[in-house]
C-alpha cells in the first residue's frame, strides 16, 4: 500500500512535442502528490504539487491531471524543449509532515 | 536566501567504517529529512528531523542515524558501512513538515 508505480521508465520526444509521464498509487490515505526533477549530478527540484481536491493544476508549461477514482495523476510537458532533458519522480505522501514515497523515475530526453 | 547545502560532495569509504554527512537546511526551516538514492532508483526515505526530535523512520537498520541541531541543521551517522549503501544521500528540508526542498547530495562510495 506504500508504493507508487511510475511509467514510462524512458521517454524520448521531439522538441515541442507533450511528454506525459504517468504515476498510479495504492493508498488512499495519500494526501500530496508532487513531482520532482533531477539533472544528472544534482538534487530533485520541485516542479509542482497537486492535492486530492483537485483535478488539474498548472504551472507555466507543467500540468498534473489527478484521477482520484482511479488513483492515477499524471505530468504534462507543454511545448518540450531541450533543457526539459533530465530524470523526472512522482511522489506521494501520507499527512503533513510525512515522509515522501517515491516512483521509479523517467528519464526524459527532449530532442532538437 | 540560501537553500540547501551538504557537505561532504562525494566520499570514498571502505567496508566496515562509519561516515558523517551533514546538512544545512535552507534558511526558515525547521524540519530536514534524508533520503538515500541508489543509481537509477528513486529516493527513499531514511528519517525525518523536526525540531530537533526523529520524527518518522524508513525501513533502514539502526546503525543509519541522525541528529538536528538548535539551528535546525542535520548529520546522517552510517556505522558498518557495506557496499550496498553506496548512494546519493540526499537532505531536504521544510517548513513546519510542509514543501521539501532537496540539496545537491553527498556521493558516497563504499569499496
Amino acid at each position: 500500500q506504500q508504493q507508487v508505480k511510475q511509467s514510462p521508465q524512458s521517454l524520448i520526444v521531439q522538441k515541442g512535442g507533450i511528454p506525459i509521464i504517468n504515476c498510479a498509487y495504492e493508498n488512499t490515505a495519500f494526501d500530496y502528490f508532487p513531482w520532482y526533477q533531477q539533472f544528472p549530478g544534482k538534487g530533485p527540484a520541485l516542479l509542482i504539487a497537486i492535492r486530492p481536491d483537485v483535478s488539474e493544476k498548472k504551472e507555466g508549461r507543467f500540468t498534473i491531471s489527478f484521477n482520484k477514482s482511479a488513483k492515477q495523476f499524471s505530468l504534462h510537458i507543454m511545448d518540450s524543449q531541450p533543457g526539459d532533458s533530465a530524470t523526472y519522480f512522482c511522489a506521494a505522501r501520507r499527512n503533513q509532515g510525512g515522509k515522501l514515497i517515491f516512483g521509479q523515475g523517467t528519464e526524459l530526453s527532449v530532442k532538437p | 536566501e540560501t537553500g540547501v547545502t551538504q557537505s561532504p560532495t562525494h566520499l570514498i569509504k571502505t567496508r566496515g567504517q562509519q561516515v558523517t554527512l551533514r546538512c544545512s537546511s535552507q534558511s526558515g526551516h525547521n524540519t530536514v529529512s534524508w533520503y538515500q538514492q541508489a543509481l537509477g532508483q528513486g529516493p527513499q526515505f531514511i528519517f525525518q528531523y523536526y525540531r530537533e526530535e526523529e520524527n518518522g523512520r524508513g525501513n533502514f537498520p539502526p546503525r543509519f542515524s541522525g541528529l538536528q541541531f538548535p539551528n535546525y541543521s542535520s548529520e546522517l551517522n552510517v556505522n558498518a558501512l557495506e557496499l550496498d549503501d553506496s548512494a546519493l544521500y540526499l537532505c531536504a528540508s521544510s517548513f513546519d513538515r510542509s514543501e521539501q526542498f532537496f540539496g545537491p547530495g553527498t556521493r558516497l562510495t563504499v569499496l
